[in-house]
C-alpha cells in the first residue's frame, strides 16, 4: 500500500553546504527509483532516477546513491541553495505500474 | 522532460456540488495515469489508476462512486468529485508515465479543492 507520513522529518542545512536526504524503501524486488522535489502548492517535480543495476547516478548538483543490501536510497545535493528548499520524496517501483512514495523530507536552507 | 498539465489549479465549490479536474499529457500519449490525494504535510496517497479505454482501478478505501475517473483519450484523464463535502477538500495531483526510457512518472501541478 501507499506510504502516508504523519509529520514530515525536516533537514536544515546552511546555504552552500551539501545536503543528504535519506530514504528507506520496503520492497527488495523494487527495480527503479525516482527522487522528486515538491514545492509548496505545486506538484512533484522529477529530479533524478536510478535503476537497481546501478549504485550511483549523478546529475547537475545532485547524486543518488542506492544500497540494495540495506534497501536504502539517498539524494545528495551539492552546494545547497535557497531554491532547493522543498519537500523531497523518494519513489520505488517493483514491477507493475505503480510507484510507492516515501513519507517525504522537508529541506530548509538557512541563509 | 514530459509535461503533464492539470486544470483547474484551484477550485472552491459549495457542499453538494460536483467538481471535475482534468489531467492532460501535453507532449506524449499516456495509456495510464494516476490520481493522488495529498493532505498537508503528508506524502502522496494513490487514489486510483486511470486506464485509457477501460475502467479505473481504485485503491482500497477509495469510493468509486465518489471519485469518478474517466480516461477517454490517450492524453486526457478526468477526476470528478461528486457531491463534494468539506472533508473532500484536499490537494489532488495526477501523474502519467512516459512511454520511453524507464517509464518515468511526471506529475501535474496539482489542483487544490476547497469545499465550503
Amino acid at each position: 500500500g501507499e506510504s502516508v507520513g504523519l509529520h514530515l522529518p525536516t533537514l536544515s542545512v546552511q546555504e552552500g553546504d551539501n545536503s543528504i536526504i535519506n530514504c528507506a524503501y520496503s520492497n527488495s524486488a523494487s527495480d527503479y527509483f525516482i527522487w522528486y522535489k515538491q514545492e509548496s502548492g505545486k506538484g512533484p517535480q522529477f529530479i533524478i532516477d536510478i535503476r537497481s543495476n546501478m549504485d550511483k547516478r549523478q546529475g547537475q548538483r545532485v547524486t543518488v546513491l542506492l544500497n540494495k543490501t540495506v534497501k536504502h536510497l539517498s539524494l545528495q545535493i551539492a552546494a545547497t541553495q535557497p531554491g532547493d528548499s522543498a519537500v523531497y520524496f523518494c519513489a520505488e517501483k517493483s514491477g507493475g505500474q505503480n510507484f510507492v512514495f516515501g513519507p517525504g523530507t522537508r529541506l530548509s536552507v538557512l541563509p | 522532460g514530459a509535461v503533464v498539465s492539470q486544470h483547474p489549479s484551484w477550485v472552491i465549490c459549495k457542499s453538494g456540488t460536483s467538481v471535475k479536474i482534468e489531467c492532460r499529457s501535453l507532449d506524449f500519449q499516456a495509456t495510464t495515469m494516476f490520481w493522488y490525494r495529498q493532505f498537508p504535510k503528508q506524502s502522496l496517497m494513490l487514489m486510483a489508476t486511470s486506464n485509457e479505454g477501460s475502467k479505473a482501478t481504485y485503491e482500497q478505501g477509495v469510493e468509486k462512486d465518489k471519485f469518478l475517473i474517466n480516461h477517454a483519450s490517450l492524453t486526457l484523464s478526468t477526476l470528478t468529485v461528486t457531491s463534494a463535502h468539506p472533508e473532500d477538500s484536499s490537494f489532488y495531483i495526477c501523474s502519467a508515465r512516459v512511454p520511453w526510457g524507464g517509464g518515468e512518472l511526471f506529475f501535474g501541478e496539482g489542483s487544490r479543492l476547497t469545499v465550503l
